[in-house]
């Protein structure tokens, strides 16, 4: 069964730091597409960065240069590096096994992780 | 960037009542088109993919159809579960797969 259980979200300042991780079972990260998908309190969907399975990496415009995302094979596990954060990336962030290809729908979710960034 | 516009933003409905919600892209994306429910509190959950193919376990209300630019979900006779919200997807242009603003189905 495929499972994604997302941990490191909570409250911290404008201007700091948090890292997400997403450990996963039921399947191998390495081999599929992961994305992190967030969620502002009473908005939307808003996909925010993937990693392929070739370790290729793409980020939205919204969070390039400050969020940087990962995986360590060895834990099943990918990462979610967020730095400088803005009160306006509080949101449920979501991790998602987002398939073998990049057209693949994502089919998979986990059940987020808050994250809050207020003073 | 595609952008995804969903009609309408909110629809209220009664159970038994045939439902269509609308998603229209900014540039043709042929069929790579997805729809995903979700309920409050959970995360979103995939219903339907390439524009009309039934996610396995989704019931078989639920339907999907279009291509290009014009695409449309529709549930047959709504159910008493069936009250959430629904995201369109473009999967046509990645990395960046952007969503819909979301329709929320209510209860009339």
């Amino acid at each position: 069964e495929v499972q994604l259980v997302e941990s490191g979200g909570g409250l911290i300042q404008p201007g700091g730091s948090l890292r997400l991780s997403c450990a996963a079972s039921g399947f191998t990260v390495s081999s599929h597409y992961m994305s992190w998908v967030r969620q502002a309190p009473g908005k939307g969907l808003e996909w925010v960065s993937v990693i392929y399975s070739g370790g290729s990496t793409y980020y939205a415009d919204s969070v390039k240069g400050r969020f940087t995302i990962s995986r360590d094979n060895s834990r099943n596990t990918v990462y979610l590096q967020m730095n400088s954060l803005r009160a306006e990336d509080t949101a449920v962030y979501y991790c998602v096994n987002s398939g073998t290809r990049s057209t693949s729908p994502f089919d998979y979710w986990g059940q987020g992780t808050l994250v809050t960034v207020s003073s | 960037d595609i952008q995804m516009t969903q009609s309408p933003s909110s629809l209220s409905a009664s159970v038994g009542d045939r439902v269509t919600i609308t998603c229209r892209a900014s540039q043709s994306i042929s069929n790579y088109l997805n729809w995903y429910q979700q309920k409050p509190g959970k995360a979103p959950n995939l219903l339907i993919y390439a524009a009309s193919s039934l996610q396995s376990g989704v019931p078989s209300r639920f339907s999907g159809s279009g291509s290009g630019t014009d695409f449309t979900l529709t549930i047959s006779s709504l159910q008493p579960e069936d009250f959430a919200t629904y995201y369109c997807q473009q999967g046509y242009s990645t990395p960046q797969k952007t969503f819909g603003q979301g329709t929320k189905v209510e209860i009339k």
